[in-house]
């Protein structure tokens, strides 16, 4: 079945510096995507979302990227700071609806001093 | 901000038994919520779609007389493991979206570590 994917499961970063977490997509009908940061034994908390009409949005110290043509979305963190230490998540929209979620296997972002 | 309460936190109990998992809206109605399961180092795989008044709906490959889902309010939805065996320890997280504000933003639970000894 179709499924969301990311390149990396680790990411290791200085303090400071900025992170960019990766996720290719395969279904080319999603046209809503979020990325989620789960601390660990807590539930996912909302970072970012996009449509498939845009292909870059800005929130504060992130900005997710849409390329449709190759499906793969990004997570761009600015000045990766130690709190911004968890896994995060990309997620499509399923067959089902805007809420039925799929989600990407999830990348560990670990953030050094 | 929305809230979306999950009660247990954590749960263990004897091989046998069964263990109610509450999900709760606490500003806001939801006539949908979700139920997914997470291994540890894994992602959150839906399970069922809780659907206020009616049947839930179950992701192919589940149980739907091993986990029963009831959703009698617009704020509560109840995930029941019944006959609960090792193999059913998970992380257990529902989800919500307002069905209100038409923002689509699902909100997660804190989620339910469930130990099945």
């Amino acid at each position: 079945g179709e499924s969301v994917g990311l390149h990396l499961p680790t990411l290791s970063v200085q303090e400071g510096d900025n992170s960019i977490i990766n996720c290719a997509y395969s279904n080319s009908a999603s046209d809503y995507f979020i990325w989620y940061k789960q601390e660990s034994g807590k539930g996912p908390q909302f970072i970012i979302d996009i449509r498939s009409n845009m292909d870059k949005r800005q929130g504060q110290r992130v900005t997710v990227l849409l390329n449709k043509t190759v499906k793969h979305l990004s997570l761009q963190i600015a000045a990766t700071q130690p709190g911004d230490s968890a896994v995060y998540f990309c997620a499509e929209n399923g067959p089902g609806g805007y809420n039925k979620l799929i989600f990407g296997a999830g990348t560990r972002l670990a953030v050094h001093p | 901000g929305a809230v979306v309460s999950q009660h247990p936190s954590r749960v263990i109990c004897k091989s046998g038994t069964s263990v109610k998992i509450e999900c709760r809206s606490l500003d806001f109605q939801a006539t949908t919520m979700f139920w997914y399961r997470q291994f540890p180092k894994k992602s959150l795989m839906l399970m069922a779609t809780s659907n206020e008044g009616s049947k839930a709906t179950y992701e192919q490959g589940v149980e739907k007389d091993k986990f029963l889902i009831n959703h009698a309010s617009l704020t509560l939805s109840t995930l029941t493991v019944t006959s609960a065996h090792p193999e059913d320890s998970s992380f257990y997280i529902c989800s919500a979206a307002d069905s209100l504000s038409g923002a689509n933003v699902l909100t997660f639970g804190a989620g339910s570590r469930l130990t099945v000894l």
